[in-house]
């Protein structure tokens, strides 16, 4: 079983539109949790960090549920700009190493 | 400013050979890591150095993936007779010390290799 599961998608959406996803980790004791972002051919770039309070960061919100383990992403008023794969991403309580999902891939669509 | 930057982009190799993959992280940035990205999967960590130690290679596949550090700045991985199995994109990624609990590793554009 793999340490930080994603649904791949596509999640194909108008412009307009709110789009939600989550990830699950399996290891109870993680400490720390992102979101990156990447764009086809590129390289990934951390979008946000994911709070247990939950946070915003304009359009995005992103929640955390320790006790069912999830992770959750949403973005509302969808751009095209926002057409990516987003990387669920979760620290195992040390300074360093991170592990990643495979990624949620959203097309936005004029 | 200047941010992480890997050469080559791109690097076909036959089965068998030997290649050498550099990396150049932000200036000042500490740590190190890289990662192999498979197609259609998220990066997998490879190994992370703090300057010019290397503190965790447990990611590296087999001991035909060697990585180096030698003045803490510009990083080389290294793999020797690669196989097909090997075809990915190789990331790097560099940090400021500590700066795993902030997530906030800065990624290169990394190394497609292609093993033919």
């Amino acid at each position: 079983r793999k340490e930080v599961e994603q649904d791949p998608g596509p999640f194909n959406v108008p412009e307009g539109a709110t789009v939600a996803f989550n990830c699950t980790y399996s290891n109870s004791a993680s400490q720390s949790f992102f979101w990156y972002r990447q764009d086809c051919r590129k390289e990934p770039k951390l979008l946000m960090s994911v709070y247990s309070s939950g946070n915003e960061d304009g359009r995005f919100t992103a929640q955390l549920n320790r006790a069912s383990q999830y992770i959750s992403l949403l973005i509302r008023d969808s751009k095209l700009s926002d057409s990516a794969t987003y990387l669920c991403v979760v620290n195992y309580a040390n300074d360093y190493k991170l592990s990643f999902g495979a990624g949620t891939t959203v097309t936005v669509r004029a | 400013g200047a941010g992480v930057s890997q050469s080559p982009r791109y690097k076909v190799a036959k089965r068998g050979q030997d290649v050498a993959l550099r990396c150049d992280p932000i200036s000042g940035h500490v740590s190190l890591f890289w990662y192999q990205q498979a197609l259609g999967q998220g990066p997998e960590f490879l190994t992370y150095f703090q300057n010019e130690a290397q503190l965790d290679k447990s990611g590296l596949p087999s001991d035909r993936f060697f990585a180096e550090r030698p003045e803490g700045s510009v990083s080389t991985l290294k793999i020797q007779r690669t196989q097909q199995e090997d075809s990915a994109v190789y990331l790097c990624a560099s940090s400021i010390i500590g700066a795993g609990l902030r997530g906030e590793q800065y990624f290169g554009p990394g190394t497609r290799l292609t093993v033919t």
